[in-house]
Order: structure tokens, then C-alpha cells, then sequence
């Protein structure tokens, strides 16, 4: 099916522990972003990437590792989760700088 | 850096016109303004984009004036699906990077019937 997905949905782990989230576009969209979505923080960007292998950071990179050898895939990683890592994660495509932005389901991830 | 400010939320009868309207105080010539809406357990949506002046399009329209410094989503005629989350955003990829683009914690907006 076309479009954006994420997997897993959902995803509980321990502090301490990797963690890796999938994103995968079908629309070959140049641009791929990752946000997190807390309660009273809105949606804030963690890493973006203009192309394959090119990728920078947002607002709040800290704790994350990105990837992009494949431009319909976006992984994010948490090399070593921690509690304040708990929240939703969206990924988002777009073909252009100024284009819309495409979300994914999202991915809520628990860090106990 | 663009900030954005809306109200924290709003509430609507059915079939009302609703009017979000976003302060973008430090906006930058090349920002576009752009708005979203969220659902609960959903991704973000794009709703509309615009430059200067008035964009319509068959969900929304956006009013932007001359200084650029704010501008107004208007829902016509709101339903009860219209209940969600609008985020006003402000920025422009090709002017320095997306991490200036920030998305905020969005205006609530509660249709009742």
C-alpha cells in the first residue's frame, strides 16, 4: 500500500536499552522527519534528512541516532533509552522543502 | 527564530464559523505560514499554506495581513469531526534549515453540538 507507516505501534522497553523505530515512504519524498509529541510540548522535531545520506538535527536530537542509506526508509534509534524518552513518535515525508508533510500512524513508546 | 503563539484551545457550536488566529511576531520574508490539524492518536494534516493576503482551498480558508505578523485560519460552518488539535507553523526549509520550524502546542478546539 502506498504511503507513510511506523513500525512497531506500540513499544514497551527499559531504561538502558536500544531501541529502534521504522519509517518507510512509498512516494519516494525527498525530505523524511522525525517527531516527538509530548503533553504541553506540542510536536517538536528530533532529526530530519533532505536526502539519502544527509540528515540533520532538529530541536531536540539528544539521546537519538538517525539513519538513511535508502530514501524510503528513516529509522530513528534510541541507543540507550531512558525514561524521558517515554512519548508518541511521528514520522513524517515530503517531496519538496516547502511541500506538505505527510504523518505516519505514529509510535508510542514507554521506557519503564 | 519564528515563534508561534495561539490560544491553548477554543470551543464552537456546530455549524458556527471558527476563527484560530496565530502571532508570528519575528516571521522572515521567505516564511510560508502553514496549518495542521491533529486528531487524537493520529498524525498531523495539513489543512492550508500561505504566503500574503487570503488562500482558500475546499476545507479552510487563510487570512494573512499586510505585516505578516499573525494570521487567522477560518473552518466554515464547523461539525462535530472538526474537533481537534490546529497548529499554526512558521518557516521556511530553503532559508536556513527545517530545525526553525517548530510546530508548538497547538490550539484545542471542541465542537459542541
Amino acid at each position: 500500500d502506498a504511503g507513510i507507516t511506523q513500525s512497531p505501534r506500540y513499544k514497551i522497553t527499559e531504561t538502558g536499552r536500544q531501541v529502534t523505530l521504522m519509517c518507510h515512504q512509498t512516494w519516494s519524498h525527498s525530505y523524511m522527519f522525525w517527531y516527538r509529541q509530548d503533553l504541553g510540548h506540542g510536536l517538536r522535531l528530533i532529526y530530519y534528512s533532505a536526502a539519502a545520506d544527509i540528515t540533520d538535527k532538529g530541536e531536540v536530537p539528544d539521546g537519538y541516532v538517525v539513519s538513511r542509506s535508502k530514501t524510503e526508509n528513516f529509522p530513528l534509534t534510541l541507543e540507550s533509552a531512558t525514561r524521558s524518552q517515554t512519548s508518541v513518535y511521528f514520522c513524517a515525508s515530503s517531496e519538496n522543502t516547502r511541500d506538505t508533510q505527510y504523518f505516519g500512524p505514529g509510535t508510542r513508546l514507554t521506557v519503564l | 527564530l519564528a515563534k508561534t503563539t495561539q490560544p491553548i484551545s477554543m470551543d464552537s457550536y456546530e455549524g458556527q464559523e471558527v476563527n484560530i488566529t496565530c502571532s508570528h511576531n519575528n516571521i522572515a520574508t521567505n516564511d510560508y505560514i502553514t496549518w495542521y490539524q491533529q486528531f487524537p492518536s493520529q498524525g498531523p494534516r495539513f489543512i492550508i499554506q500561505g504566503y500574503k493576503t487570503k488562500v482558500t482551498n475546499e476545507v479552510a480558508s487563510l487570512f494573512i495581513p499586510a505585516d505578516r505578523k499573525s494570521s487567522t485560519l477560518s473552518l466554515p460552518r464547523v461539525s462535530l469531526s472538526d474537533t481537534a488539535v490546529y497548529y499554526c507553523l512558521v518557516g521556511d526549509l530553503n532559508s536556513g534549515g527545517y530545525q526553525k520550524v517548530t510546530f508548538g502546542t497547538g490550539t484545542k478546539l471542541q465542537v459542541i453540538p
